[in-house]
């Protein structure tokens, strides 16, 4: 069974401070997707890393893909309440869209 | 943002009738998928389908079936509904093979 495993499952942090979350399996990734989702509504994408090693940065957010491509992070610089929301990592192994794994997610609460 | 809808959006229905989710697109994407959330398990899928008339069981997806009878419709069935999938559900789309998927807003079931 593969699995994906997130860290921290909560994080309750103030306005501007910085914060990193981790997304790790012991199974080699073809690509690694990050989603965001609020309460409410269904997960909606944010980047999908494919390179071992690639960076890619959305503003305030900064995604890496580990060089052997069973890990991820994303880190927010200064957050803002508007970065409140739950956090997901997905992998596809095996090169196949049926192999896409979810991570349990980071819960974020950004406090003004 | 992607065309897709789910209906109904929040039922409640008692154990052991029949329950049907249907999730519609307007992409064209061959890809289509159901996914169910629960506290504590995050995304899991249950079926997906690669195109018309073709599907694949996912990670959970004992007591439940699906249709694709055409591009556009992806049907889930609950034979017989259990308290145990009392969930919110997700159907989710996406282009070829390694694209990101792009999801419904979600139906909230609830089995009595």
């Amino acid at each position: 069974t593969q699995l994906l495993e997130q860290s921290p499952q909560f994080l309750s942090i103030q306005e501007g401070e910085n914060l990193t979350v981790y997304c790790n399996s012991s199974s080699v990734f073809s690509s690694l997707q990050w989603y965001r989702q609020e309460p409410g509504e269904g997960p909606v994408l944010l980047v999908t890393v494919v390179t071992g090693g690639e960076v890619k940065k959305l503003k305030r957010l900064t995604f890496q893909f580990g060089d052997a491509r069973k890990d991820s992070s994303l880190h927010i610089t200064a957050a803002q309440p508007g970065d409140t929301g739950l956090y997901l990592c997905a992998g596809i192994y095996g090169g196949s869209q049926g192999n896409l794994i979810f991570g349990k997610g980071t819960k974020l609460s950004v406090k003004p | 943002d992607a065309g897709i809808t789910q209906s109904p959006r929040h039922k409640v229905t008692e154990t052991g009738t029949p329950v049907t989710l249907r999730c519609h697109q307007t992409e064209n994407h061959r890809y289509m998928y159901w996914y169910r959330q629960d506290p504590g398990h995050g995304l899991r899928l249950i079926h997906y389908s690669y195109g018309v008339k073709d599907t694949d069981k996912g990670e959970v997806s004992d007591g439940y079936s699906v249709s694709r009878s055409k591009t556009e419709d992806f049907l889930l069935t609950l034979e017989s509904a259990t308290s145990s999938q009392t969930s919110v559900y997700f159907c989710a789309i996406s282009p070829p093979a390694g694209g990101a998927l792009f999801f419904g807003e979600g139906s909230r079931l609830t089995v009595l």
